[in-house]
């Protein structure tokens, strides 16, 4: 069965530190992995990741994806407030129906 | 003026009840989803279409029907609403594969609460 476990579940830091969000997937046939943010109501695109070893990075975030070990990480540096937010992860198996993962709550306290 | 639309943006119901959500979008594009998102298990796919004559079962597609009235507009109904059909509804669209690879963009969501 196809699916997309991220850790932690929910995370609280402090303004400054830096953050890395795991992302794991298991699937039959892999095209593209995904990252997006929510913030309030609906989930906004931040990065898509198709090749290992290419970071993507826009800003203090970025992500990189290992397709041997199967899983992403999204680091955000230098953390502001404003980066609280649940963070979902979400595979493209090929057959246009993304799997999600249930998301990282995280906490940026200040 | 934002892309993808969802109306209503909250709505509170009665068990059995039939009602509908709608999501229009002005980006132009092809394929349109409808997703629940329950706290703890991330968003599932309902139902999807890649054109107004297609229209796909997705996850959990149980208790709910959708209609492809035009490439903007997909309802998404509740023909007899239950309890545990209280969540957060998102309509989603892309634009078909662009180099192998698709994006998808979420409406605002629709909060459903069923009594």
């Amino acid at each position: 069965e196809d699916k997309v476990v991220q850790s932690p579940l929910s995370l609280v830091v402090h303004e400054g530190d830096t953050v890395t969000l795991n992302c794991s997937y298991e699937v039959t046939n892999f095209r593209s992995l995904l990252w997006y943010k929510q913030e309030k109501k609906a989930p906004t695109f931040l990065f898509m990741l198709t090749s290992s070893g290419i970071e993507k990075k826009s800003g203090r975030l970025s992500s990189i994806l290992d397709k041997k070990e199967l899983f992403s990480i999204l680091n955000i540096t230098a953390t502001q407030t404003g980066d609280s937010a649940i963070y979902l992860c979400a595979v493209d198996p090929s057959n246009y129906q993304l799997i999600w993962g249930a998301g990282t709550k995280l906490i940026i306290k200040p | 003026d934002a892309d993808v639309t969802q109306t209503p943006r909250n709505r509170i119901t009665k068990t059995g009840k039939r009602i509908m959500l709608e999501c229009s979008q002005t980006k132009g594009h092809d394929r349109m989803y409808w997703y629940r998102q329950d706290p703890g298990l991330g968003l599932r796919l309902i139902y999807y279409s890649f054109d107004v004559k297609d229209i796909n079962k997705g996850e959990i597609s149980d208790g709910y029907s959708v209609s492809r009235q035009a490439q903007a507009k997909f309802s998404l109904s509740l023909e007899s609403a239950i309890p545990n059909q209280t969540a957060l509804y998102f309509c989603a669209t892309s634009d078909a594969v662009v180099a192998g690879v698709e994006t998808q963009y979420f409406g605002p969501g629709t909060r459903l609460l069923v009594l």
